[in-house]
């Protein structure tokens, strides 16, 4: 069965300071692996996604993945935060079945940055 | 480009009566799936369509709850009778092939 873990519920980093929030996965079957944002009372918004081209994907908001198959991780990294930065992110993944695609979102983590 | 639309925003009911929530997926897409998040459970994947057809609806909490896709473009989820527990964020989404998820901006519902 398919699953992922994020670990740490909540990160608090400074403004400025590097961003990392921790992502792991398990699959039989290739992964997709997404990165997804969500603020107050919104709804999800897609970071960045890998789909088995590059390893390193860059997303928006200046964000970046790198996909290590070894690792089965997925971690999502940013080089300085910025107080605009403070979400709760989902990793996510997917794997073609038979029938079409089935999501499977981590438990989210919550990214607090101080001034 | 219009994106994935839901109705209502928001809901307050009281607890016994039936709740109607909307989802008008991305034109094109091929896949919607109905979440819930709550601030215990997180966000849990109730049911997902793929041309129409429900796919997996094990994530459904109960025979209260039904959802349906009569077309490529609509689709609503039912709780009858509601009760204070199902009080939530639900959240529709579309996909294509493309693969990444589409969400909604969501409806909140209270049952009092």
């Amino acid at each position: 069965a398919q699953s992922v873990t994020q670990l740490g519920s909540h990160v608090s980093v400074s403004e400025g300071a590097l961003v990392l929030l921790r992502c792991n996965y398990s699959s039989s079957v290739p992964p997709y692996l997404f990165w997804y944002v969500q603020y107050p009372n919104q709804g999800l918004q897609l970071l960045l996604k890998y789909t088995s081209a590059a390893t390193l994907v860059k997303g928006i908001n200046g964000f970046e993945a790198e996909f290590k198959k070894s690792e089965t991780s997925f971690h999502l990294t940013k080089p300085s935060a910025h107080m605009s930065d403070a979400a709760e992110y989902f990793c996510a993944f997917s794997a073609r079945d038979n029938y079409g695609q089935n999501f499977v979102f981590g438990p989210g983590t919550r990214l607090s940055v101080l001034p | 480009d219009a994106g994935v639309i839901q109705s209502p925003r928001h809901e307050v009911t009281e607890m016994g009566q039936e709740v109607t929530l909307r989802c008008k997926p991305i034109s094109g897409h091929n896949s919607l799936f109905w979440y819930r998040q709550t601030m215990m459970r997180g966000l849990e994947l109730l049911i997902y369509f793929n041309n129409n057809v429900p796919i997996d609806d094990s994530g459904m909490p109960e025979d209260r709850f039904s959802a349906k896709m009569p077309n490529a473009s609509f689709s609503t989820l039912k709780i009858q009778p509601s009760e204070p527990r199902d009080s939530a964020v639900y959240f529709c989404a579309s996909s294509s092939t493309t693969g990444e998820l589409f969400f909604g901006e969501g409806s909140r519902l209270t049952v009092l």
